[in-house]
């Protein structure tokens, strides 16, 4: 059974370091594509970046410059990295398999002093 | 990058209408244009990916269709569980997602 699950800090300090976890389980990073996708409240889905099987990664352009994304295969985990937080990166964060047929349940993320 | 336009962004009907949602693209995306539906505090579902193929487990109620800039999203006959956001999704290049079409009961 295909799962993935976000994992990560509830709340996040303006300008500091956004990190999270998608923990997935049922196939293999070394086999399907992870992307990232937020939700801020209340508002539309932005994609902002995949990595791909190969280990390669492509990003929205809006977000290039903060955004990391990374994976340790022997794991199953997939990582995301985004640095100089603002109070819009409140959302709710979802990683998604391949075509973004399987999603995780999301994880909320505010940003607030 | 590509900019989806979804029309419209309400949508007000009742259980048994015949329903359809636009996006069109800012350029061409070959048909790599995915539909999903999402409830309230729930991840989004995928429908329909790559413009007219149905995921596993969707009702054959929804259909898509679409070439070149523009696509369509259509529920043959709405039903009580349909009632949700709809978002289209496409994933030619630099994957964007329209702003999204609520669909609520009339």
């Amino acid at each position: 059974q295909v799962q993935l699950k976000e994992s990560g800090p509830g709340l996040v300090q303006p300008s500091q370091t956004l990190s999270l976890t998608c923990t997935v389980a049922g196939f293999s990073l070394t086999s399907y594509n992870v992307h990232w996708v937020r939700q801020p409240p209340g508002k539309g889905l932005e994609w902002m970046g995949v990595i791909w099987n190969t280990g390669g990664t492509r990003y929205n352009s809006a977000l290039k410059s903060r955004l990391s994304i990374s994976k340790d295969t022997s794991k199953s985990q997939v990582f995301l990295k985004m640095n100089s937080l603002q109070t819009e990166d409140t959302a709710t964060y979802y990683c998604a398999r391949d075509r973004l047929g399987d999603w995780g349940q999301g994880v909320m993320v505010t940003v607030s002093s | 990058d590509i900019q989806m336009t979804q029309s419209p962004s309400l949508l007000s009907a009742s259980v048994g209408d015949r329903v359809t949602i636009n996006c069109k693209a800012s350029q061409n995306i070959n048909k790599y244009l995915n539909w999903y539906q999402q409830k309230l505090g729930e991840a989004p579902k995928l429908l329909i990916y790559n413009t007219n193929n149905l995921q596993t487990g969707i009702p054959s109620r929804f259909s898509g269709s679409g070439s070149g800039t523009d696509y369509t999203l259509t529920i043959s006959s709405l039903q009580p569980e349909d009632f949700g956001t709809y978002f289209c999704f496409q994933h030619n290049s630099w994957p964007t997602f329209g702003a999204g079409t609520k669909l609520e009961l009339k």
